[in-house]
């Protein structure tokens, strides 16, 4: 069966340090992943996708950065956080084909200060 | 894309049927009406999916208006593992590549199970 990992749990930064969250697939080939964010109190926003390795796509302009040195490890990077960053972070995987779900890590939670 | 307008909140009682509905009235032909929950501190979960025909699983229902223009989740008998906030979600079919994977999430009906 296929599982997917995410860490860590939490997090706490301080403003202007560095971020690396990763995220692994097991027991699938080719996924197509994704890096999501929660707000408090708000919706899920689309960061970054990928169908491949080195293929990464961004939705959104920001301090946050995404790289897939692997086919089922994905990266969420920051060179300097802001205090903007701060959010429950959320990485999923689906299979390549039409219409399957998307399945979510447990998300990481930073808090920057 | 198409946006989904769903109630903020709904209170049930465990054991009983809870009907969650979900309006889309600029859902276009080929968008598959998709539900995910999330329950408290977790990533979302997939529930369910559906075109045109209503939809059976072991964990909920969807019934689809024949116009299309509203869907109802249907969770038979909630127990209180069922609370979680449930997101409606629009999913175009024709999109390539990965515009599959494009889930916009809103804000979601959050359901409160009273034991």
């Amino acid at each position: 069966s296929q599982t997917i990992h995410q860490w860590p749990a939490t997090l706490v930064q301080p403003v202007g340090s560095p971020l690396s969250l990763e995220c692994t697939v097991e027991g699938t080939s080719n996924p197509n992943l994704y890096w999501y964010r929660q707000a408090a109190g708000r919706g899920l926003q689309l960061l970054f996708y990928s169908i491949g390795i080195d293929q990464i796509s961004s939705e959104v302009p920001q301090n946050l950065s995404a790289s897939r040195p692997q086919d089922r490890q994905f990266i969420l990077s920051s060179k300097k956080l802001l205090l903007s960053d701060s959010g429950f972070y959320l990485c999923a995987w689906s299979v390549r084909r039409g219409l399957s779900p998307l399945h979510f890590g447990n998300g990481t939670r930073l808090t920057v200060t | 894309d198409a946006k989904t307008t769903q109630p903020n909140s709904m209170e049930s009682n465990e054991e009983e049927p809870v009907h969650l509905p979900c309006n889309h009235s600029t859902i276009s032909g080929t968008d598959y009406i998709h539900w995910y929950r999330q329950l408290p501190s977790q990533g979302p979960e997939y529930v369910i999916h559906g075109l045109t025909s209503n939809v059976n699983n072991r964990m909920a229902s969807l019934a689809i208006a024949e116009d299309r223009k509203s869907s109802t989740l249907i969770l038979h008998r909630a127990t209180l593992r069922d609370a979680a906030v449930y997101y409606c979600i629009l999913r175009p079919a024709n999109a390539g590549g990965t515009s599959y994977g494009k889930l916009t999430f809103g804000q979601g009906t959050i359901l409160t199970v009273h034991p």
